[in-house]
């Protein structure tokens, strides 16, 4: 069985610029989450779907950040424009449900703002 | 509560030695307490979870233990081995159990 599935794996931008990032969760996941991981630290919830509905956004940066989850599968994080401070690792994990059920990341994309 | 605080957020081991990680969290509702391993430029991943029905459960070399009335849980691993050094972070739900708060981590060497 295939695991979460992100894209690209490493992302350089110059500041202003905009990026994307792809997630494909695991069949049948219906939940779904973008994490921010800085260095040296734990991951950082941005946004949890619930099927295609964005159920906790509260901690993303909404002025320049933006998701999406077109039919409740694939997943889309968008920045623009990005800053230096959004330097980091951007991972999407998937689960079968909302609560106490295991959660299985993706490989992450790292992105660094020069 | 949002806070889940971890310790100690570095420790070293001798092969063969047993580590343990601790975290505390806030929320005396919360009911669920995965343990992940991120391997250097890797993914983190479960290892070991703990619901709050029980006190302890172990998996081989590694266990987690729960006190529910202090509101902390540890994992512990035995006969430690090159293959552990990672970074291990502790997770717990938020109020509402919305999400899952992670802990800081902690790099095991």
């Amino acid at each position: 069985e295939a695991g979460v599935v992100q894209s690209p794996r490493y992302k350089i931008i110059e500041k202003k610029q905009p990026v994307a990032f792809w997630c494909n969760p695991i069949s049948g996941h219906n939940t779904l989450y973008w994490y921010r991981q800085n260095l040296g630290q734990g991951p950082e919830l941005l946004i949890r779907y619930e099927n295609e509905e964005a159920v906790d956004d509260s901690q993303l940066p909404k002025d320049r950040f933006s998701a999406e989850r077109l039919k409740g599968v694939d997943s889309t994080l968008k920045i623009q424009p990005a800053e230096l401070g959004d330097s980091a690792v951007y991972l999407c994990a998937s689960s079968l449900g909302p609560r106490d059920t295991e959660a299985f990341f993706g490989q992450g994309t790292r992105l660094t703002v020069v | 509560g949002e806070n889940v605080e971890q310790h100690p957020s570095t420790l070293s081991v001798q092969e063969g030695d047993s580590a343990v990680i601790k975290c505390t969290y806030s929320d005396s509702a919360s009911n669920y307490f995965p343990w992940y391993k991120q391997e250097l430029g890797k993914r983190p991943q479960l290892i070991i979870d703990i619901r709050s029905n029980v006190g302890e459960k172990k998996d081989q070399r590694i266990a987690v233990t729960l006190n529910k009335t202090a509101k902390h849980f540890s994992l512990h691993i035995t006969e430690t081995q090159p293959e552990d050094s990672a970074v291990y972070f502790c997770a717990a739900p938020n109020t509402g159990f919305q999400k899952l708060v992670f802990g800081t981590g902690t790099r095991l060497l």
